[in-house]
């Protein structure tokens, strides 16, 4: 079984639609992340959260929200989808490792999102 | 302010020719990391390596080679006797700690097309 989940894994929902996207893991790590992936852009971070009790804003958390309902689910929510959020989106989770305390990302499969 | 850029948008080489993956950071950390990932058709993304600031020995896994080279601010990624599984859209990344090591920043990917 995959360490990180993402479902669904495709989606098409129209303008103004409030749509979810979950992700679970069973790697036991502590911190979460959202990423989109849009064409010629790479990826670029939503929100993150280091545990239950700490979500953050990323670079483009605009129109976007979460929830953080377990050490292992992390949510990603449009709560009035646009068509400019048509984009492949990633959850990802890390673990603070090492003497300088840096995270590797491992990242789900990712959901592709088309909102019409 | 943390750049990471990925000048080539497209290779494509023939089967066994070796290749090259460009990645030239921007950083005003003194402790960072840089990343490899890969991301074949199916779409998910495969961790590759990470790379810390403070070793520059470059680093041999099959046909994976990376020269972490600190005086040009690149970290080249190189592919011996390339295969048909090796295309994909690869990604370098970078993460620092006056920005937060969880933070990481992609450049905009190179694919990589190898022909039979």
């Amino acid at each position: 079984d995959a360490d990180v989940t993402q479902t669904p894994r495709n989606r098409i929902t129209k303008t103004g639609k409030r749509i979810m996207l979950e992700c679970s893991q069973t790697k036991g790590h502590d911190r979460m992340y959202w990423y989109r992936q849009d064409p010629g852009l790479g990826l670029r971070l939503i929100y993150y959260s280091f545990d239950v009790k700490d979500i953050n804003k990323g670079e483009i958390s605009d129109g976007y929200s979460v929830s953080r309902q377990a050490q292992a689910k992390f949510s990603l929510s449009l709560e009035s989808a646009i068509p400019n959020q048509t984009a492949l989106y990633f959850c990802a989770t890390s673990d603070l490792t090492g003497k300088r305390g840096t995270d590797t990302q491992y990242f789900g499969p990712g959901t592709r999102l088309t909102v019409l | 302010a943390q750049k990471v850029t990925q000048a080539q948008t497209e290779i494509s080489v023939v089967e066994k020719e070796d290749v090259t993956l460009d990645c030239v950071y921007e950083t005003r950390d003194t402790t960072y990391y840089l990343f490899w990932y890969k991301q074949p058709p199916s779409g998910e993304l495969v961790f590759l390596i990470r790379r810390n600031s403070f070793d520059e020995q470059n680093e041999i896994s099959g046909r994976y080679s990376w020269d972490f080279q600190k005086s040009t601010s690149s970290f080249n990624f190189t592919i011996t006797a390339s295969q048909v599984v090796d295309s994909a859209v690869y990604f370098c990344a970078l993460s620092g700690v006056n920005t937060g090591f969880q933070k990481l920043v992609f450049g905009t990917g190179t694919r990589l097309l190898v022909s039979p």
